[in-house]
Protein backbone atom coordinates (compact mmCIF):
# COMPACT_ATOMS: atom_id res chain seq x y z
CA UNK A 1 0.00 0.00 0.00
CA UNK A 2 1.68 3.39 -1.08
CA UNK A 3 1.83 5.79 1.80
CA UNK A 4 3.19 9.16 2.50
CA UNK A 5 3.50 10.15 5.93
CA UNK A 6 4.43 13.48 6.53
CA UNK A 7 5.56 15.32 10.41
CA UNK A 8 3.47 17.08 12.36
CA UNK A 9 2.08 20.79 12.80
CA UNK A 10 4.04 23.84 13.37
CA UNK A 11 4.01 26.60 15.30
CA UNK A 12 6.82 29.05 14.17
CA UNK A 13 7.88 33.00 14.87
CA UNK A 14 8.55 35.31 11.52
CA UNK A 15 11.92 35.02 10.22
CA UNK A 16 12.22 31.39 11.69
CA UNK A 17 13.42 28.24 9.54
CA UNK A 18 11.75 25.42 9.01
CA UNK A 19 12.05 21.65 7.55
CA UNK A 20 8.78 19.40 7.03
CA UNK A 21 9.28 16.02 5.61
CA UNK A 22 6.78 13.50 4.22
CA UNK A 23 8.06 9.79 3.89
CA UNK A 24 6.95 7.61 1.26
CA UNK A 25 6.38 4.33 1.48
CA UNK A 26 4.75 0.94 -0.32
CA UNK A 27 6.51 1.78 -3.42
CA UNK A 28 9.46 2.63 -5.14
CA UNK A 29 10.81 6.05 -3.85
CA UNK A 30 12.86 7.25 -6.38
CA UNK A 31 11.32 6.17 -9.58
CA UNK A 32 8.59 8.60 -9.44
CA UNK A 33 8.21 12.40 -8.64
CA UNK A 34 7.05 13.66 -5.62
CA UNK A 35 6.55 17.54 -4.87
CA UNK A 36 4.17 19.71 -2.54
CA UNK A 37 0.56 21.75 -2.43
CA UNK A 38 0.05 24.95 -0.35
CA UNK A 39 -3.42 25.52 0.79
CA UNK A 40 -4.26 28.66 2.44
CA UNK A 41 -6.66 28.81 5.36
CA UNK A 42 -10.05 28.77 3.12
CA UNK A 43 -8.34 28.92 0.18
CA UNK A 44 -7.59 26.48 -2.95
CA UNK A 45 -4.80 24.34 -3.90
CA UNK A 46 -1.41 25.86 -5.51
CA UNK A 47 1.11 24.03 -6.58
CA UNK A 48 4.83 24.49 -5.25
CA UNK A 49 7.01 21.86 -7.21
CA UNK A 50 8.33 18.82 -7.35
CA UNK A 51 11.49 16.41 -6.95
CA UNK A 52 13.22 13.01 -8.51
CA UNK A 53 14.68 11.22 -5.69
CA UNK A 54 16.45 9.05 -8.05
CA UNK A 55 18.34 12.00 -9.63
CA UNK A 56 17.51 14.85 -7.13
CA UNK A 57 15.81 16.79 -10.54
CA UNK A 58 14.14 19.76 -8.85
CA UNK A 59 11.59 21.97 -10.59
CA UNK A 60 9.16 24.56 -9.30
CA UNK A 61 6.55 26.81 -9.93
CA UNK A 62 7.32 30.47 -10.71
CA UNK A 63 5.31 31.85 -7.66
CA UNK A 64 7.43 29.70 -5.39
CA UNK A 65 10.72 29.28 -6.73
CA UNK A 66 13.38 31.30 -4.51
CA UNK A 67 10.92 31.17 -1.70
CA UNK A 68 11.02 27.58 -0.88
CA UNK A 69 13.73 24.84 -1.38
CA UNK A 70 12.24 20.92 -2.05
CA UNK A 71 15.29 18.54 -1.36
CA UNK A 72 14.82 14.38 -0.66
CA UNK A 73 16.85 12.15 1.15
CA UNK A 74 16.55 9.23 -1.35
CA UNK A 75 18.13 6.69 1.60
CA UNK A 76 15.63 7.26 4.22
CA UNK A 77 12.88 7.67 1.11
CA UNK A 78 11.76 11.14 2.84
CA UNK A 79 11.01 14.45 0.87
CA UNK A 80 11.34 17.63 2.17
CA UNK A 81 10.22 21.57 1.75
CA UNK A 82 12.24 23.96 4.04
CA UNK A 83 12.29 27.89 4.05
CA UNK A 84 15.21 30.04 5.47
CA UNK A 85 13.01 32.50 6.93
CA UNK A 86 9.44 32.38 7.51
CA UNK A 87 6.71 35.00 6.82
CA UNK A 88 3.09 35.41 8.50
CA UNK A 89 1.90 34.61 4.75
CA UNK A 90 3.16 31.31 4.96
CA UNK A 91 0.48 29.73 7.49
CA UNK A 92 -0.90 27.14 5.41
CA UNK A 93 -1.68 23.56 5.10
CA UNK A 94 1.14 21.52 3.02
CA UNK A 95 0.48 18.54 1.22
CA UNK A 96 2.89 16.56 -0.19
CA UNK A 97 2.06 14.16 -3.06
CA UNK A 98 3.40 11.79 -5.57
CA UNK A 99 3.24 12.82 -9.23
CA UNK A 100 3.00 10.88 -12.12
CA UNK A 101 4.60 11.90 -15.56
CA UNK A 102 1.32 11.38 -17.10
CA UNK A 103 0.30 14.34 -15.18
CA UNK A 104 -1.88 13.10 -12.10
CA UNK A 105 -1.22 13.15 -8.78
CA UNK A 106 -2.52 9.78 -7.50
CA UNK A 107 -1.04 9.60 -3.75
CA UNK A 108 -1.43 12.58 -0.86
CA UNK A 109 0.15 12.64 2.53
CA UNK A 110 -2.44 13.85 5.03
CA UNK A 111 -1.14 17.00 5.13
CA UNK A 112 0.98 19.42 7.85
CA UNK A 113 -0.18 22.61 9.24
CA UNK A 114 2.43 25.40 9.77
CA UNK A 115 1.28 28.32 11.82
CA UNK A 116 3.58 31.34 11.52
CA UNK A 117 2.63 34.01 14.17
CA UNK A 118 4.72 36.58 15.99
CA UNK B 1 2.21 29.97 -17.92
CA UNK B 2 -1.15 27.97 -18.36
CA UNK B 3 -3.96 29.42 -16.32
CA UNK B 4 -6.80 27.75 -15.67
CA UNK B 5 -10.10 29.22 -14.82
CA UNK B 6 -13.40 27.19 -13.25
CA UNK B 7 -17.19 27.80 -12.95
CA UNK B 8 -18.85 28.19 -11.09
CA UNK B 9 -16.90 28.87 -8.23
CA UNK B 10 -19.36 27.24 -5.89
CA UNK B 11 -23.27 25.41 -6.96
CA UNK B 12 -26.09 24.58 -4.63
CA UNK B 13 -28.08 21.84 -6.00
CA UNK B 14 -30.53 18.94 -4.56
CA UNK B 15 -29.85 14.89 -3.91
CA UNK B 16 -30.15 13.14 -7.55
CA UNK B 17 -29.12 16.47 -9.39
CA UNK B 18 -27.09 16.63 -12.74
CA UNK B 19 -24.44 18.36 -11.64
CA UNK B 20 -21.60 19.85 -13.59
CA UNK B 21 -18.25 22.07 -13.81
CA UNK B 22 -16.10 23.60 -16.55
CA UNK B 23 -12.38 24.12 -16.63
CA UNK B 24 -10.94 26.07 -18.81
CA UNK B 25 -7.04 25.88 -19.99
CA UNK B 26 -5.59 29.47 -21.84
CA UNK B 27 -4.26 27.57 -24.27
CA UNK B 28 -4.36 24.02 -25.70
CA UNK B 29 -3.35 21.29 -23.12
CA UNK B 30 -4.16 17.79 -25.02
CA UNK B 31 -5.93 15.94 -22.66
CA UNK B 32 -3.60 16.58 -19.76
CA UNK B 33 -6.35 17.65 -17.41
CA UNK B 34 -7.34 16.33 -13.96
CA UNK B 35 -10.49 16.60 -11.57
CA UNK B 36 -9.69 16.16 -7.83
CA UNK B 37 -12.19 16.26 -4.96
CA UNK B 38 -11.54 17.54 -1.78
CA UNK B 39 -13.74 17.22 1.34
CA UNK B 40 -12.81 19.31 4.49
CA UNK B 41 -10.29 19.05 6.39
CA UNK B 42 -8.70 16.40 3.95
CA UNK B 43 -6.32 15.68 1.24
CA UNK B 44 -7.42 16.14 -2.09
CA UNK B 45 -8.63 12.30 -3.82
CA UNK B 46 -7.91 11.76 -7.45
CA UNK B 47 -11.21 11.15 -9.41
CA UNK B 48 -10.89 11.76 -12.91
CA UNK B 49 -7.65 11.81 -15.00
CA UNK B 50 -6.13 12.33 -18.79
CA UNK B 51 -10.10 14.59 -18.97
CA UNK B 52 -12.31 11.40 -19.29
CA UNK B 53 -10.90 8.13 -17.53
CA UNK B 54 -12.74 7.26 -13.81
CA UNK B 55 -9.38 6.04 -11.25
CA UNK B 56 -10.09 3.44 -9.87
CA UNK B 57 -12.72 2.21 -7.23
CA UNK B 58 -14.25 5.98 -7.89
CA UNK B 59 -18.12 5.76 -8.36
CA UNK B 60 -19.54 6.06 -11.75
CA UNK B 61 -21.75 8.87 -11.20
CA UNK B 62 -18.35 11.01 -11.89
CA UNK B 63 -17.22 11.85 -15.30
CA UNK B 64 -15.33 14.33 -17.14
CA UNK B 65 -15.12 15.11 -21.02
CA UNK B 66 -13.28 17.82 -23.51
CA UNK B 67 -9.73 18.22 -24.98
CA UNK B 68 -7.92 21.53 -26.08
CA UNK B 69 -8.69 24.15 -23.66
CA UNK B 70 -12.57 23.30 -22.80
CA UNK B 71 -13.24 20.23 -20.18
CA UNK B 72 -16.34 19.16 -18.22
CA UNK B 73 -16.91 17.47 -14.84
CA UNK B 74 -20.17 15.83 -14.23
CA UNK B 75 -21.48 14.23 -11.32
CA UNK B 76 -24.62 12.59 -12.50
CA UNK B 77 -26.79 12.20 -9.95
CA UNK B 78 -25.80 14.61 -6.43
CA UNK B 79 -25.47 12.26 -3.66
CA UNK B 80 -25.17 13.72 0.29
CA UNK B 81 -21.13 12.69 0.32
CA UNK B 82 -20.23 14.41 -2.96
CA UNK B 83 -20.13 17.96 -0.82
CA UNK B 84 -16.80 18.95 -1.18
CA UNK B 85 -14.86 21.48 -3.12
CA UNK B 86 -13.32 20.29 -7.08
CA UNK B 87 -10.51 21.32 -8.84
CA UNK B 88 -9.16 20.64 -11.77
CA UNK B 89 -5.13 20.45 -12.78
CA UNK B 90 -3.41 20.41 -15.55
CA UNK B 91 0.28 19.33 -16.92
CA UNK B 92 2.09 21.21 -18.87
CA UNK B 93 5.42 19.15 -19.95
CA UNK B 94 6.97 21.90 -22.21
CA UNK B 95 10.70 22.67 -20.88
CA UNK B 96 11.20 23.96 -18.18
CA UNK B 97 8.41 21.49 -17.49
CA UNK B 98 7.09 19.82 -15.72
CA UNK B 99 5.23 22.08 -14.06
CA UNK B 100 1.14 21.35 -12.59
CA UNK B 101 -1.55 23.82 -12.39
CA UNK B 102 -4.59 23.86 -10.29
CA UNK B 103 -7.43 25.58 -10.97
CA UNK B 104 -9.45 27.71 -8.35
CA UNK B 105 -12.07 25.31 -6.91
CA UNK B 106 -16.08 24.59 -7.12
CA UNK B 107 -17.52 24.28 -4.08
CA UNK B 108 -20.38 22.04 -4.28
CA UNK B 109 -23.42 22.24 -1.66
CA UNK B 110 -26.87 20.46 -0.94
CA UNK B 111 -29.61 22.64 -1.69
Amino acid sequence: EVQLVQSGAEVKKPGESLKISCKGSGYSFTSYWIGWVRQMPGKGLEWMGIIYPGDSDTRYSPSFQGQVTISADKSISTAYLQWSSLKASDTAMYYCARHRLTGLIDYWGQGTLVTVSS
Amino acid sequence: DIQMTQSPSSLSASVGDRVTITCQASQDISNYLNWYQQKPGKAPKLLIYDASNLETGVPSRFSGSGSGTDFTFTISSLQPEDIATYYCQQYDNLPPAPLFTFGPGTKVDIK
